[in-house]
């Protein structure tokens, strides 16, 4: 069956970087896009953007250029999603979805990143 | 790019209906056949309800079902069910490779 399944919950201090991983299993991660969502605490769902698992070339929303890249190694079926010079209102979870002709179709569980001092 | 707007609640006895709207622009939710329907309980990932407007998942109980008149979606409930009680985002295709999701609606299942 297809799953996502997204590395553990990070604690990182101000200016710090954090790599958050995707794995899919259960189809071949190259067939479908992988979708990255943002859910700052207690609010609402943002689209960050995408990585085309094809050809790697990501697209981001705006809001989310400059210090988020999106990357992926197919050899192991795993998305990451960067975050460079992490400030307070990074805290979030960040989720991976697939993407492609239906979106969203299937989610990882999350992952909490918390920035503070 | 804006948010989509979701009232912020609605409510319902059990066995009721609700809808819950999502208004856009041309640019979004007017121009396109890609809106979508995600349900969310507290704690958990969105799982996915409604795509292309108004089809359902395998596995999602025919009472949910979604419509789109101008540049408005909507998603409605039949026969709320306990488990209905959770957030309910919108999500459309905006152009350019660019989704955008709703600013959420809590449905409260009295």
């Amino acid at each position: 069956q297809v799953q996502l399944v997204q590395s553990g919950s990070e604690l990182k201090k101000p200016g710090a970087s954090v790599k958050v991983s995707c794995q899919a299993s259960g189809y071949t991660i190259t067939g479908y896009a992988m979708i990255w969502v943002r859910q700052v605490p207690g609010q609402g769902l943002e689209w960050m953007g995408f990585i085309n698992t094809n050809t790697g070339n990501p697209t981001y929303a705006q809001g989310f250029t400059g210090r988020f890249v999106f990357s992926l190694d197919t050899s192991v079926g795993t998305a990451y999603l960067q975050i460079s010079s992490l400030r307070a209102d990074d805290t979030a979870v960040y989720y991976c979805a697939r993407g492609g002709a239906i979106v969203g179709d299937y989610w990882g569980q999350g992952t909490l990143v918390t920035v503070s001092s | 790019q804006s948010a989509l707007i979701q009232p912020r609640s609605v409510s319902g006895s059990l066995g009721q209906s609700v809808t819950i709207s999502c208004s856009g622009t041309s640019s979004d939710v007017g121009g396109t056949n890609y809106v979508s329907w995600y349900q969310q309980h507290p704690g958990k990932a969105p799982k996915l309800m409604i795509y292309d407007v108004r089809k359902r998942p395998s596995g999602v109980p025919d009472r949910f079902s979604g419509f789109k008149s101008g540049n408005t979606a909507s998603l409605a409930i039949s026969g709320l069910q306990a488990e209905d009680d959770a957030d309910y985002y919108c999500c459309s295709y905006a152009g350019r490779s660019i989704y955008v999701f709703g600013s959420g609606t809590k449905v409260a299942v009295l």
